[in-house]
């Protein structure tokens, strides 16, 4: 069965300085990964599909298949960056996602 | 657009007890999923409706079970509530087509005493 291993429950940096969020899966097909963003007071939201190969908000995110990861990264952290991240893989034959348990970001002025 | 519309916002129900969660998707999206999120086991994946049939389904026992009507609105039901049942229960809609996400709603939190 998939998995998705976020292995920082909290991680916390300055303004300005840059952040990685981890993210390691466990499947040996060709799945699709997903980052979510969790802001305070606000539903769970797409922050970026790895297969479009954008960079929303600053972030980016690159597949590494051979060490089957999908780390989220930003060379600038803010303020507003502060928030609970979550990694999740689809396998192309289906339509549910499988997440990880999240990294809340906090970033300190 | 509307988003995802989840009703009630919160419900308290005693053990024992059955309870019905609503979900209108967005417009045009014809797939609901539903989530449930527990501080324990994060975020736990239910079921998938699409054109009201069941597609997926989680690891749930029977006691959970959801529908899907014509106009792509979802209902969950959860029959004979534990304590353990107490959770966030979100709803999430999706297109089938190429660039595939979920749009989740603001949950429907369940406390069952």
């Amino acid at each position: 069965a998939q998995r998705v291993t976020q292995p920082e429950k909290l991680l916390s940096v300055f303004k300005g300085a840059p952040v990685e969020l981890k993210c390691n899966y466990s499947y040996s097909g060709s799945p699709e990964l997903f980052w979510y963003v969790q802001y305070s007071r606000q539903r769970l939201q797409l922050l970026l599909r790895h297969i479009s190969r954008e960079s929303i908000k600053g972030f980016t995110a690159d597949l590494n298949k051979g060490e089957t990861s999908f780390h989220l990264k930003k060379p600038f952290a803010q303020e507003e960056d502060s928030a609970m991240y979550y990694c999740a893989l689809r396998l192309m034959s289906n339509y549910k996602l499988t997440f990880g348990k999240g990294t809340l970001l906090t970033v300190n002025p | 657009k509307a988003g995802v519309t989840q009703t009630p916002r919160y419900l308290i129900k005693t053990r024992g007890q059955q309870v019905t969660l609503s979900c209108s998707p967005i417009s045009g999206h014809r797939s609901v999923s539903w989530y449930q999120q527990t501080p324990g086991q994060g975020l736990q994946f239910l079921f998938e409706y699409f054109s009201e049939t069941q597609r997926n389904k989680g690891n749930f026992p029977g006691r959970f079970s959801g529908r899907q009507f014509s106009n792509s609105r979802s209902e969950m039901n959860v029959s004979t509530l534990e304590l353990g049942d107490s959770a966030l229960y979100l709803c999430a809609s999706s297109t089938t087509g190429g660039y595939w996400a979920l749009h989740f709603g603001n949950g429907t939190r369940l406390t069952v005493t």
